[in-house]
């Protein structure tokens, strides 16, 4: 069965820190693999998207990872912001005959304080 | 800025009402996902359309949900008849077919509560 899962459920950080999100996912075939930002009250927002030949990409203080060989990715904050509080969710999409299928990650709830 | 767009933002109702959502894609785009989410479940994927065809609706409870997209600006999810297990946010996104790795853009969404 294909799952996301996502470590931890929730974090909270004090504003400057930095900080590191898990996904662990077992979709197959993989086609790519996205994080989202969503803030309270709002649709997700693509923060980065990365296939299967890509192992790091960058979005400002965003850095995301992916190691397609053990199925894991990781979202890591750099010197966190109040704004960076938000639900921050995993998404892993195959394409099985041309079409695609997105399997989705419960969620890390990131806040971030003073 | 081009936006995905979404009405009503919030609903009400009691249940065995039908619901209607209504989804504006970003004009030009030609994919288009329905999408709910719930604290219990998360985002789970309902329908998707491709050219304003329906590509897969294996999510979506076929016996009281339906999803139609009458033209290329408008999207539509109906609930009927509703129940109090409907109660969730319902979200539209929309997307090009060949953009790079079919990055969906999200609405606003519209949070249904049904009594």
């Amino acid at each position: 069965k294909n799952q996301v899962e996502q470590s931890p459920q929730s974090l909270i950080i004090l504003e400057g820190k930095n900080c590191t999100l898990q996904c662990n996912y077992t979709v197959s075939p993989f086609s790519n693999l996205r994080w989202y930002k969503q803030d309270t009250g709002r649709g997700p927002v693509s923060l980065t998207i990365m296939t299967f030949s890509e192992n790091t990409k960058s979005n400002g203080r965003y850095t995301a990872t992916l190691d397609a060989d053990t199925k894991q990715s990781s979202l890591h904050i750099t010197a966190s912001q109040l704004s960076d509080s938000a639900s921050y969710i995993c998404v892993v999409t195959t394409s099985p005959g041309g079409g695609n299928k997105l399997t989705f990650g419960t969620g890390t709830q990131l806040k971030v304080e003073l | 800025d081009a936006r995905v767009t979404q009405t009503p933002r919030h609903k009400v109702t009691e249940m065995g009402q039908e619901v209607t959502m209504r989804c504006q894609p970003i004009l030009g785009h030609n994919t288009v996902f329905w999408y709910r989410q719930t604290m219990m479940q998360g985002l789970e994927l309902l329908a998707y359309f491709r050219n304003r065809a329906p590509l897969d609706d294996s999510g979506m409870p076929k016996d009281r949900f339906s999803a139609e997209m009458p033209d290329a600006t408008l999207a539509t999810l109906k609930i009927q008849p509703s129940e109090p297990r409907d109660s969730a946010v319902y979200f539209c996104a929309s997307g090009l077919i060949q953009a790079p790795q079919g990055e969906q853009f999200f609405g606003p969404g519209t949070r249904l509560t049904v009594l």
